[in-house]
């Protein structure tokens, strides 16, 4: 139990073209989910908490009108990258808050690349 | 200001050896401490988590230690394996606060057959 699951897994998309990341929490539902962007060998890096029919909360230096979060039911959250650019190109990795749990699983991330 | 401070940026270990990583915290708010491993181009995984209540939990080969006095905590891989070759992340949150992680910067652990 516990799968959450990233669509796509790796996209390739040209600058100034929008890309959308769907998260899915597959057995469970989850009120919160986080999106996170990993750079390579680096930590994750906390972009914004999205609850369920609210609007999303953004880690400081996010851009929100780049990175639109919506958290339309409690096992779907999307991340679309707008008009991205080379500089975009990372894993974006997402997770839900079991919250009967207390605990957060990830998914399996999407690698973007923008060309 | 990096909250969660993590350590050895990489180790290397022989299979049979044991792991050791090593976290510090400084927000003495953080009352969850859980473990991901992590494996090139995945996800992580959640390996095993520890709340202040308790001094040491142990899952298999994997063991939290916790010492809330020092605010520090770290992991010990027992029977390292070549199949433990990842990326460990400690993290710490506030569960009252959302859940929000911040992780520490990650271990790089090879294990060498």
């Amino acid at each position: 139990g516990a799968v959450v699951s990233q669509h796509p897994s790796w996209v390739i998309c040209k600058s100034g073209t929008s890309v959308k990341i769907e998260c899915r929490s597959l057995d469970f539902q989850a009120t919160t989910m986080f999106w996170y962007r990993q750079f390579p060998k680096q930590s994750l890096m906390l972009m914004a908490t999205s609850n369920e029919g609210s609007k999303a909360t953004y880690e400081q230096g996010v851009e929100k009108d780049k990175f639109l979060i919506n958290h339309a039911s409690l096992t779907l959250s999307t991340l679309t990258v707008t008009s991205a650019h080379p500089e975009d190109s990372s894993f974006y990795i997402c997770s839900a808050d079991r919250v009967d749990y207390y605990e957060q699983y990830f998914g399996p991330g999407t690698r973007l690349t923008v060309t | 200001q990096q909250q969660v401070k993590q350590s050895p940026q990489s180790l290397i270990v022989q299979k049979g050896g044991i792991s050791i990583i090593n976290c510090a915290y400084e927000n003495t708010a953080f009352d969850y401490f859980p473990w991901y491993q992590q494996f090139p181009g995945k996800g992580p995984a959640l390996l095993i988590a520890i709340r202040p209540d308790v001094s040491e939990k142990k899952e298999g080969r994997f063991t939290i230690s916790f010492n809330k006095s020092a605010k520090q905590f770290s992991l010990h891989i027992m029977d390292s394996q070549p199949g433990d070759s990842a990326t460990y992340f400690c993290a710490a949150s506030v569960e009252a606060a959302g859940n929000k992680l911040t992780f520490g910067g990650g271990t790089r652990v090879l294990v060498k057959p």
